[in-house]
């Protein structure tokens, strides 16, 4: 979905370096998100943000952490690469006003990270 | 433990036919359930949300259906496309925070 664009698209990075991932969103949506992707797994949720001041950890968010610049952009980083971590990572956005419960998710393209 | 479990095998149909694709879950007890569409390289796109209190929901070709004693959600297209191949994601929707718990997904593959 265009209007959810993340960068880079792909990054290829060795063992203990900082890497940043980006997120920007056109979409008017206050709710951020970001997940990685594994081959055989479901996604699975690092960090979301409801709002610029409200960041929560997911599931997974050791080794991660973000960072909500402003409602459109919403970072990812990994502080100290390691290999697996290698995955598919995605943003996603939702509208809270949109219908509470029903927080339909609305995907970037994905940034593919291989930590050598 | 909690899981969801989708086919992880690939299900080939033959265009035309109905496919059926299942979404099954232990220990949630999800008040909504979504289905979404992946393309290779692409991020996921909703499909179809359905509420424990409803047993059925279409939008065109697309059916859902919602089981909540049998934990078990079925996703059907009829009249099938070889442009309906793709990975097919179900999400639990969780609490009051509303958190997504996801499926890994069903690849299906339409037949010309």
């Amino acid at each position: 979905d265009a209007d959810v664009t993340q960068t880079p698209r792909n990054r290829i990075t060795k063992t203990g370096k900082r890497i940043m991932l980006e997120c920007s969103q056109t979409k008017g949506h206050d709710r951020m998100y970001w997940y990685r992707q594994d081959p055989g797994l479901g996604l699975r949720l690092i960090y979301y943000s409801f709002d610029v001041k409200d960041i929560n950890k997911g599931e997974i968010s050791d080794g991660y952490s973000v960072s909500r610049q402003a409602q459109a952009k919403f970072s990812l980083s990994l502080e100290s690469a390691i290999p697996n971590q290698t995955a598919l990572y995605f943003c996603a956005t939702s509208d809270s006003r949109a219908g509470g419960p029903t927080d339909t998710q609305y995907f970037g393209p994905g940034t593919r990270l291989t930590v050598l | 433990s909690q899981k969801i479990e989708q086919n992880s095998e690939a299900l080939n149909i033959q265009e035309g036919k109905t496919a059926t694709l299942t979404c099954n879950y232990t220990n949630y007890s999800p008040a909504y359930l979504q289905w979404y569409r992946q393309d290779p390289g692409r991020g996921p796109v909703f499909l179809l949300l359905i509420r424990e209190n409803e047993k059925e929901k279409r939008k065109e070709r697309l059916k859902v259906t919602f089981d909540t004693t049998l934990k078990q959600s079925l996703f059907h297209i009829t009249a099938s496309q070889p442009a309906d191949s793709a990975t097919y994601l179900c999400a639990l929707i969780l609490g009051s925070n509303y958190q997504l718990i996801w499926g890994a997904g069903t690849k299906l593959i339409i037949k010309p």
